[in-house]
């Protein structure tokens, strides 16, 4: 089993909905939570750090961690179609910094 | 600043060739990262420096694989004797220090004909 589970999608959303994306992990030591967007032969871009539970926003992005129920999730307000990518999720310990566990990725469509 | 630079940005060789990949960080970033990324999966961690020191590698990192990073500036990933098997994505991140999120380059497209 995986240490983080990521739905694959494909999820399909009009333009202007709220896009709703979650990861779930099993190693409560994660601390540290992020959101990467990933276009098509590109590197992944950092969207949101979050540390330990609670909520974040900026702009169109909500991150949410619960670590008592181990389920993170991310939220894309008005959505576009330039928001159609693969959106991973990426978690990390405190002791070990440098390696990020990340998620398989879900595939978003934003259709006009 | 242009962010993480990664060159080349696709490589087709044969197998059983030595291929090397290099990666220029944020300027201002001492913590370098390596992952490996085969198509519909997440980035795998290969390994990562803090400065010109390799705190952790991966057991994914087999004797073939090698990285540097002198005078902790830019860092080369060499892989010996390819196989097929290291046909993928290789990812190259940046960050200022611990507690900040990575800045990923564009990777480079590796194909082991």
């Amino acid at each position: 089993q995986k240490e983080v589970e990521q739905d694959p999608g494909p999820l399909s959303v009009p333009e202007g909905a709220i896009v709703s994306l979650n990861c779930t992990y099993s190693n409560s030591a994660f601390q540290y939570f992020m959101w990467y967007r990933q276009y098509s032969r590109k590197g992944p871009e950092l969207l949101m750090y979050t540390y330990s539970s609670g909520n974040k926003e900026d702009g169109r992005f909500t991150a949410q961690v619960d670590k008592s129920s181990k389920y993170i999730s991310l939220f894309i307000r008005d959505s576009q179609p330039s928001d159609s990518a693969t959106y991973l999720c990426a978690m990390n310990t405190a002791d070990s910094w440098g390696k990020l566990q990340f998620g398989a990725g879900t595939q978003v469509v934003v259709t006009p | 600043d242009t962010g993480v630079s990664q060159d080349p940005r696709h490589k087709i060789t044969k197998r059983g060739q030595n291929v090397t990949f290099r990666c220029d960080p944020i300027s201002e970033h001492n913590r370098l990262y390596w992952y490996r990324q085969t198509l519909g999966q997440g980035p795998e961690f290969l390994t990562y420096f803090q400065n010109e020191a390799q705190l952790e590698k991966s057991r994914l990192l087999s004797d073939r694989f090698s990285a540097e990073r002198p005078k902790g500036s830019f860092s080369t990933l060499e892989i010996q004797r390819t196989e097929q098997g290291d046909s993928a994505m290789y990812l190259c991140a940046s960050s200022p220090g611990q507690a900040y999120g990575y800045t990923f380059g564009s990777g480079t497209r590796l194909t082991v004909v």
